[in-house]
């Protein structure tokens, strides 16, 4: 069974670009959750999908970050504009059901 | 509101020993536990999972974590380390098993072997 796909692994950008990241589930799996996680820190639930619908973005700071999943499967979560303090390891996770979240191996965004 | 606290960032052990890693939780509602292990430039692995069932978890790699209520824990042990256990490992507590369950995860504790 393929598990979580994420791409990029690695991005550098300078303050104020944009950068996206997209993130494959498993497949058949509903629940999609992308988290960031600060170096040195546990990851932080950014936002969570329920199919293509959002279950919680109360974390997500939406004045310069987007998610979106079409269709239910794939989603891209985007950052515009950036600044110094996104640079972290952005993991998406998917989720049949029963308590577990299967992780991708996540994006490192180092912002300069 | 649930939180996780990890005690000790950093934990050292030598080849052959055992290992603890403490974990404290605080839920409003009985918890659902699980320990994540994360290798260098990967994504978290799940270790194993507590979902009201027994209080003694056994997990893969020979790490096992019990639930105790009265002390608000779940800690992890393994009786014999091997250099491959080197990684950080995070708890983590939902307040439900089901589909779109939330994690809140610990800030994590990287575990160092030494031969």
């Amino acid at each position: 069974e393929a598990g979580v796909a994420q791409s990029p692994r690695y991005k550098i950008i300078e303050k104020r670009q944009s950068v996206a990241f997209w993130c494959n589930p498993i497949s058949g799996h509903a629940t999609l959750y992308w988290y960031q996680q600060i170096l040195g820190q546990g990851p932080k639930l950014l936002i969570q999908f329920q199919n293509n619908g959002v279950v919680d973005d109360s974390q997500l700071p939406k004045d310069r970050f987007s998610a979106e999943r079409l269709k239910g499967v794939d989603s891209t979560l985007k950052i515009q504009p950036a600044k110094l303090e996104d640079s972290a390891v952005y993991l998406c996770a998917s989720s049949p059901g029963w308590g577990v979240q299967y992780f991708g191996a996540g994006t490192r965004l180092s912002v300069l | 509101a649930q939180s996780v606290t990890q005690l000790g960032s950093h934990v050292s052990v030598s080849e052959g020993a055992l290992v603890l890693l403490r974990c404290n939780y605080s839920s409003s509602v009985p918890p659902y536990l699980f320990w994540y292990v994360q290798y260098p430039n990967q994504g978290l692995q799940l270790l194993l999972k507590y979902t009201s069932a027994a209080t003694l978890v056994k997990g893969i790699n020979g790490f096992e974590a019990e639930f105790k209520k009265s002390e608000t824990s779940f800690h992890l042990t393994k009786p014999s380390a091997h250099m491959s256990d080197a990684a950080e490992y995070f708890c983590a507590v939902s307040d439900s098993n089901d589909a779109g369950n939330m994690l809140t995860f610990g800030g994590g504790t990287r575990l160092m072997v030494k031969p």
